[in-house]
């Protein structure tokens, strides 16, 4: 069974642009997850959506935000970057349900100069 | 606000030797509890999850738990450097239904195993 794709894998661009990343899951599971990850913060939520809803979602900003597709692709997007949102961006892939085993993609590096 | 709290280490064994990386948790309502591996520069790779107290082992990992003391384990037999990695562990936020996709994180454990 294929994994988790996400795409782009690296990305550089310039403080108050906006970006969107895509995530694919395994097939056959519907719910996506969102992590930031940073040397300073660890790994912290942003959000998941679940059979095109989003169900929960972390503390961050509106400038974040994410949509799912019938086919449980994700996107997410973040509007006029900073340079605090240089991170490594990752998403898991889960069935939805108790007992919620998520699986990693290879995430995209954003870097914001 | 759940919280998930590691060692941040470094650990550091000699090859062949056991590590024993630890993880305490706030909730005494989890349900559900992951060992994660994250070598330098990828992404997070499941290894262990577990779900009920005692053991559970594979091949050379053994997940531990213990609901009452509210801590969870990974012991790594015969050490091997290709092991040297940060491990997360994660549980979710929340047990209740549709609340499971936010897995709350330790900070890691970075495990240095020398040959």
């Amino acid at each position: 069974k294929a994994g988790v794709t996400q795409t782009p894998r690296y990305l550089i661009k310039t403080r108050g642009q906006q970006v969107t990343l895509s995530c694919s899951p395994i097939s056959g599971h519907r719910s996506v997850s969102w992590y930031q990850q940073t040397p300073g913060q660890g790994l912290q939520f942003l959000f998941e959506y679940f059979s095109e809803t989003q169900r929960n979602k972390g503390n961050f900003p509106g400038r974040f935000s994410g949509r799912q597709f019938s086919n449980s692709r994700s996107e997410m997007n973040v509007s006029t970057l900073e340079l605090g949102d240089s991170a490594l961006y990752l998403c898991a892939s889960s069935l939805g349900g108790y007992p919620y085993e998520q699986y990693f993609g290879p995430g995209t590096r954003l870097t914001v100069t | 606000q759940k919280e998930v709290e590691q060692n941040s280490g470094p650990l550091s064994v000699p090859e062949g030797a056991i590590a024993s990386l630890n993880c305490t948790y706030s909730d005494r309502g989890s349900q559900s509890f992951f060992w994660y591996r994250q070598y330098s520069g990828k992404s997070p790779e499941l290894i262990m999850s577990i779900y009920s107290n005692g053991d559970k082992e594979d091949g050379r990992f053994t997940a531990q738990l213990n609901k009452a003391s509210q801590y969870v384990s990974l012991l790594i037999r015969d050490s091997q450097p290709s092991d040297s990695a940060t491990y997360l562990c994660a549980a979710p936020e929340a047990a209740g239904y549709n609340q499971g996709g936010k897995l709350i994180f330790g900070q890691g454990t970075e495990l240095s195993v020398k040959p």
